[in-house]
């Protein structure tokens, strides 16, 4: 298992662009969370999903924003007609619930709005 | 609603000095605690997880003290090493899901 995938590492596009960026969890785990990272600041929730089930979205996510998680699997994240402010680091994170092993995060994606 | 601080913002220390980073949460109420690092521009490592039945962890160079009842954790780390250089991150899981993050502390050691 390589843990924690995200792709693309690095997303460059247009304001008013849509934008997709997909998550691999690790394989058996069946919790799974996306969080945003602007400069300087610490990551901030924006959605989960147990398994398909999206259990909670933050207030940060507007409707511009979607998740999905079909299968319980991989999830994507899309953003629809891009804005400057959403430029940010789009981090993925999972972990096994019931469990205490904490989360293991992925990589990031940095995406920038111009 | 549960808030993480941590202290200082930003530390500079010489090479082989031990040092103490400092993370502080309002609701004791939590799941577990965990410690991050971040490289610029990178994803976060875990350095380690401190579960809510346990007071501390190690690993290495590093060790982490979880006080609930206080709301504080600490990170210490000895004999620092021009590769610590970094964001040391807070994470604290509670009751309802969430993992909140404090703003971290940038960590640069200087050669």
């Amino acid at each position: 298992d390589t843990g924690v995938s995200q792709n693309p590492r690095h997303k460059i596009t247009k304001r008013g662009q849509n934008v997709t960026f997909r998550c691999d969890p690790i394989s058996e785990h069946n919790r799974l969370y996306w969080y945003r990272q602007t400069l300087g600041q610490g990551p901030e929730f924006l959605t989960y999903f147990q398994n398909e089930a999206q259990l909670e979205k933050s207030r940060l996510l507007s409707d511009r924003f979607s998740a999905e998680r079909p299968k319980g699997s991989f999830s994507t994240l899309e953003i629809q007609r891009t804005e400057q402010g959403d430029s940010a680091m789009y981090l993925c994170a999972s972990s096994y619930i019931p469990g205490n092993y904490g989360y293991t995060f992925g990589s990031g994606t940095r995406l920038t709005v111009v | 609603k549960q808030e993480v601080t941590q202290i200082p913002a930003a530390l500079s220390v010489p090479e082989g000095e031990n040092l103490v980073l400092n993370c502080s949460f309002t609701d004791s109420a939590i799941y577990n605690l965990q410690w991050f690092r971040q490289d610029p521009g990178k994803g976060l490592t875990s350095l380690l997880l401190i579960q809510s039945s346990q007071r501390e962890q190690t690993s290495g160079r590093l060790n982490a003290s979880l006080d609930k009842s206080s709301g504080r954790s600490t990170l210490y780390i000895a004999a620092s090493q021009p590769g610590d250089s970094a964001t040391y991150l807070c994470a604290v899981f509670t009751r309802d899901d969430k993992i909140i993050f404090g703003k971290g502390t940038r960590l640069h050691i200087l050669p």
